[in-house]
């Protein structure tokens, strides 16, 4: 499969403890992101990557969540101190960014927290 | 980035065509419209896009009028397998990636 790939697909974990997710992108992909998106509502923007560099976060973002890029390749997002607000889909796409592309985004199946 | 308004929810019988209206009136010369498509618990898949006028590929067809403040997806012939959630996106290619997807409209195909 060389789609874009998520693991864990579910975490369940405790208040106050950390998770960490990782992502997968289509190999020759340049462009990361990570999106969250929580129960009827539709993905919402947290940070994106350009090869290892992180070149914007939203200010959903908060000082709890860190995400990296190490070697421009696979990407983590890590929670620490989880609240139960916290608790949603969190979303990683890649793209290939070319010169006016279409910008399509290839979202992976995601990855379920849920904060006890 | 450019604010959509589009329907909640739609309710559709198979082989009948469903046409989904999203309202961007002000939408930036610059902007592209682009649609994308989620099942549960799958992320998004990009459906189409366009800028004006009519663009069709296997999938749907997007229909922009002269003056670009609304656009609509149109899916021909659904399926059961097409009950899913569409958002309708507007932004220019510095935004690609960033957009706010909104609530989307849910499509319910029944047989």
């Amino acid at each position: 499969d060389t789609g874009v790939s998520q693991d864990p697909r579910h975490k369940i974990t405790k208040r106050g403890q950390n998770v960490t997710f990782r992502c997968d992108p289509i190999s020759e992909h340049n462009r990361l992101y990570w999106y969250r998106q929580t129960l009827g509502q539709g993905p919402e923007f947290l940070t994106y990557f350009q090869n290892e560099a992180q070149l914007e976060k939203s200010r959903l973002l908060s000082d709890r969540f860190s995400a990296e890029r190490p070697k421009g390749s696979f990407s983590t997002l890590e929670i620490q101190r989880t609240e139960q607000g916290d608790s949603a889909m969190y979303l990683c796409a890649s793209s290939l960014a070319l010169q006016k592309d279409t910008g399509e985004l290839f979202f992976g199946e995601g990855s379920r927290l849920t904060v006890l | 980035l450019a604010k959509t308004t589009q329907p909640i929810s739609m309710d559709s019988y198979e082989g009948q065509e469903v046409n989904i209206t999203c309202s961007h009136n002000n939408i930036a010369t610059n902007d592209y419209i682009t649609w994308y498509q989620q099942f549960p618990s799958q992320g998004p898949r990009f459906i189409i896009q366009g800028y004006k006028t009519k663009v069709t590929n296997e999938v749907a067809s997007l229909f922009i009028p002269a003056d670009r403040k609304s656009s609509t997806l149109s899916l021909p012939r659904v399926s059961l397998s097409d009950t899913a959630v569409y958002y309708c996106l507007v932004g220019d290619y510095g935004s690609w990636g960033k957009l706010q997807f909104g609530a989307g409209t849910q499509v319910v195909v029944t047989p």
